[in-house]
């Protein structure tokens, strides 16, 4: 049974530019949360999908936004990158109200 | 405004000694505190979580002491061995439907020593 899986491993951005990143949850879970994790710190939660919508969201502009299909995979967006936005990128899926899995994450460098 | 506080920042053990990182949250809201451990380039694994309702929780090697009135709580690593040197996060969490997000703390890099 595969766990969380997340694509791609690394990026490259410069800023000014967009990207997408993408998660495919652990078979049987229906909710994904995003997470970023500066270099150093613990994970800052961005949001969370269930059923498709936001469900919650936390102290991110709307640079970020999201979406979660019906197969429960999710993509993370951010537009216009600014330097800050490198650090690690973390999903991690769960059942509703349950523990939280996370994936191996993508490292985003912004340039 | 950091609602969980974890310390030591960085801990050095000896082999087969007991590593302890300690935690204190501020909202009391909170009632499920997971711990996850993470290796470099890797997502943070769920160890071992707790919550409000009992003092002390085992699994194996590690423990979670929970302290509700104080606000506190700790994770206690028995028999420490060099594949435990990792990073630790505590995290906390209000679990209500739809307000699941976790708040973690800063982190303790755990070196165990030979």
């Amino acid at each position: 049974d595969a766990g969380v899986t997340q694509s791609p491993t690394h990026l490259i951005k410069t800023r000014g530019q967009q990207v997408t990143l993408r998660c495919s949850p652990k078979s049987g879970h229906d909710t994904v949360s995003w997470y970023q994790q500066a270099l150093g710190q613990g994970p800052q939660f961005i949001f969370q999908y269930y059923e498709e919508e936001e469900r919650q969201r936390g102290n991110f502009p709307d640079r970020f936004s999201g979406h979660q299909f019906p197969n429960y995979s999710s993509e993370l967006n951010v537009n216009a990158l600014l330097l800050g936005d490198s650090a690690l990128y973390l999903c991690a899926s769960s059942l509703s109200q349950g523990e939280q899995y996370f994936g191996p994450g993508t490292r985003l460098t912004v340039t | 405004q950091q609602q969980v506080k974890q310390s030591p920042q960085s801990l050095i053990v000896q082999k087969g000694g007991i590593s302890i990182i300690n935690c204190a949250y501020e909202n009391t809201a909170f009632d499920y505190f997971p711990w996850y451990q993470q290796f470099p380039g890797k997502g943070p694994a769920l160890l071992i979580a707790i919550r409000p309702d009992v003092s002390e929780k085992k699994e194996g090697r590690f423990t979670i002491s929970f302290n509700k009135s104080a606000k506190q709580f700790s994770l206690h690593i028995m028999d420490s061995q060099p594949g435990d040197s990792a990073t630790y996060f505590c995290a906390a969490r209000n679990d209500h439907f739809g307000n699941e997000k976790l708040t973690f703390g800063t982190g303790t890099r755990l070196t165990i020593i030979p």
